[in-house]
């Protein structure tokens, strides 16, 4: 079935840097999304991304939806202790019960 | 906030107990979903919902039923729980077929 390769699987950085996580399928994708995780909440959207090309922002956040409609990348920039938590990327092709989620991002953010 | 609630949040049952697992929400959602999370397998969608009485099996089926007899509960039972069913599970929203899922707290299950 349709797989999300999403890497790095965790990443320490230090307070103020910026970071970069992205996702890749051998699957052609209508939707991409990307979502935040918290401990002992779920997941909650940060950025969703219709058109391939696309790039969107939100605050620190920037994504891109790949031209080949087969990746997507989330960039954070200006890392702050709050940022800590697993980022999930999520392709949905036609139909959203057909969302496939990447295994996750850990990140953790040194103050 | 999404008004999803899931319950209970957290419960421990032993080996071939039945289990059931409740998620209520309060927007009228259509869609309602069930996924399990699992270390190194992010989200694993269950059994999804597309109204009343309307549901359909999802990538990790085997061992879970669900039912939805009201557009805001969606239940999901497992027959009779094994280890391999020890995990997390949210339930999540959405209100059309191609719009943002909108997820739960989640319900943290321990099959001993």
């Amino acid at each position: 079935g349709q797989q999300l390769n999403q890497s790095p699987q965790s990443m320490f950085i230090q307070e103020g840097e910026d970071v970069s996580m992205n996702c890749t399928s051998s699957s052609i994708f209508n939707t991409w999304l990307w979502y935040k995780q918290d401990p002992g909440e779920g997941p909650v959207l940060l950025i969703a991304l219709y058109k391939a090309g696309e790039l969107t922002s939100n605050g620190r956040l920037t994504a891109q939806f790949g031209i080949t409609r087969k990746d997507s990348f989330l960039n954070i920039s200006a890392s702050i202790p709050s940022d800590v938590g697993i980022y999930f990327c999520a392709g949905q092709s036609t139909g959203g019960f057909k969302t496939i989620f990447g295994a996750g991002t850990r990140l953790f953010v040194k103050a | 906030d999404a008004g999803i609630t899931q319950s209970p949040r957290h419960k421990v049952t032993e080996t071939g107990t039945p289990v059931t697992l409740r998620c209520h929400q309060t927007e009228n959602h259509r869609y309602m979903y069930w996924y399990r999370q699992d270390p190194g397998h992010g989200l694993r969608l269950i059994h999804y919902s597309y109204g009343v009485k309307d549901t359909d099996k999802g990538e990790v089926s085997d061992g879970y039923s669900v039912s939805r007899s009201k557009t805001e509960d969606f239940l999901l039972t497992l027959e009779s729980a094994t280890s391999s069913q020890t995990s997390v599970y949210f339930c999540a929203i959405s209100e059309g077929v191609d719009t943002e899922a909108f997820f739960g707290q989640g319900t943290r299950l321990t099959v001993v």
